[in-house]
């Protein structure tokens, strides 16, 4: 079956190290993947965007590796503040979805950053 | 407005009844999305508008749920009879773009959160 499989345990980590969150997929071929950030009781804010042809993506202390070998994303954060606890989901898009960029979700792993 | 905004933000129903949530998109998206948030699990997909034509419906749970988007830019999300385990925040997305290869990012509103007691 096709599912998408982020860490079900929440990452606890002290301000100023590294965050590494996964995203592992099964029985996809996406030609993306994105990662949305998302705060109790808001919706999902799109954080980044890595197309299958790119490696690695960066923006600001956040960066973005995508395998398609390995059908894996990992996702950093690094010198990390307590303002970055938060749920952080990864998407992709099916590729079959006739071009609309439909998304399915991982249940997302809950970040939390202590001072 | 500057972003995508749902109503009513709580919505609390009892079982049997109908209800409808309703999203506003950014002005000029072309495509908007429904999704379903069951507690601690990502957003499922519901449904995909393009404009005022609903493309895909294939995430709806069962025909209970209907949604539409008439003039291509509100859209109502309605549920019928009411069940418990129609009990979600309901989340809308909207993009600017479509067609394949523009890989846009979603923008979501902040949810309705449906309880069915």
């Amino acid at each position: 079956s096709q599912k998408i499989e982020q860490n079900s345990e929440a990452l606890n980590i002290q301000e100023g190290k590294t965050a590494t969150l996964t995203c592992n997929y099964t029985n996809y071929s996406p030609a993306y993947l994105q990662w949305y950030r998302q705060d109790p009781g808001r919706g999902p804010v799109f954080l980044l965007l890595i197309r299958e042809n790119e490696k690695e993506k960066r923006k600001e202390r956040l960066k973005v590796t995508f395998d398609t070998t390995l059908k894996q994303s990992l996702f950093h954060i690094t010198a990390s503040q307590p303002a970055d606890s938060a749920t952080y989901l990864c998407a992709l898009d099916p590729s079959s979805s006739g071009g609309y960029n439909k998304l399915i979700f991982g249940a997302g792993t809950r970040l939390a950053v202590h001072p | 407005g500057a972003g995508v905004s749902q109503s009513p933000r709580y919505k609390v129903a009892k079982r049997g009844q109908d209800v409808a949530l309703r999203c506003d998109p950014i002005s000029g998206h072309v495509s908007l999305f429904w999704y379903q948030q069951a507690l601690g699990q990502g957003p499922e997909f519901l449904t995909y508008f393009q404009n005022e034509a609903q493309l895909d419906k294939s995430g709806l749970p069962s025909d209970r749920f209907f949604a539409e988007r008439p003039e291509g830019s509100v859209s109502t999300l309605k549920i019928q009879r009411t069940q418990q385990e129609d009990s979600a925040v309901y989340l809308c997305a909207s993009s600017p773009r479509t067609g394949a290869l523009t890989y846009n990012e979603q923008f979501f509103g902040p949810g309705t959160r449906l309880t069915v007691l």
